[in-house]
């Protein structure tokens, strides 16, 4: 079955320090979603990529998709303390059945 | 918009009993909605697809006796935990896509402990 893997696990930025989350996918994706769960909360949506080599930004936060649509990263800069969470890739199949979920990049922001 | 909400948020219950937990989309029509469970510093695991009106589709490894699916509306879904046990103890969440399609919304999540 189809699989998504997220590195890193963690990341420990110093505040104004730049973060980048990598997401995988075994197989070729029509899309794929970012999320960002606060600690406590729930995941929150964020953005969805479909085309190849697409990147998106909203405001300090850059999305990218890969050209083969298999891969996806998300790099934040000038990280925040209000960056704080653990922020989730989503990957749809091509047989637009459901996503899967990576595992999650937890990021903490030191002030 | 696209609000998801989830009662009860918390809930402790005794080994044998059965918990029903609701999702609603609040101020949107879901045209999906699936559930999940969540562990300590984990990702979301998805349990089941439910679509309104029909049975739900449940993962690999997920019993459908044991997690009982009801959607109901275009707003709501409901999961019963039946027999409960402790090894039941999670965090349960939903979300919902709306006819646009594009993102899953979240509830607020519920914690289940079974004692």
């Amino acid at each position: 079955g189809q699989q998504v893997m997220q590195i890193p696990q963690y990341q420990h930025v110093q505040e104004g320090e730049d973060f980048t989350t990598y997401c995988n996918s075994s197989t070729t994706l029509s899309n794929i979603q970012w999320y960002k769960q606060r600690p406590g909360g729930h995941p929150v949506f964020l953005i969805q990529l479909v085309k190849s080599g697409e990147v998106k930004k909203q405001k300090r936060l850059t999305f990218q998709f890969g050209e083969a649509k298999k891969n996806s990263s998300l790099h934040i800069t000038a990280t925040q303390t209000t960056d704080v969470g653990t922020y989730f890739c989503a990957g749809q199949g091509t047989n637009a059945g459901k996503s899967t979920f990576g595992d999650g990049t937890t990021l903490t922001v030191k002030p | 918009g696209a609000v998801v909400s989830q009662h009860p948020s918390w809930v402790i219950c005794k080994s044998g009993t059965s918990v029903k937990i609701e999702c609603r989309s609040l101020d949107f029509q879901a045209t999906t909605m699936f559930w999940y469970r969540q562990f300590p510093k984990q990702s979301l695991m998805l349990m089941a697809t439910s679509n309104e009106g029909s049975k739900a589709t449940y993962e690999q490894g997920v019993e459908k006796d044991k997690f009982l699916i009801n959607h109901a509306s275009l707003t709501l879904s409901t999961l019963t935990v039946t027999s409960a046990h402790p090894e039941d103890s999670s965090f349960y969440i939903c979300s919902a896509v709306g006819k646009w399609g594009v993102g899953q919304y979240f509830g607020p999540g519920t914690r289940l402990t079974v004692t």
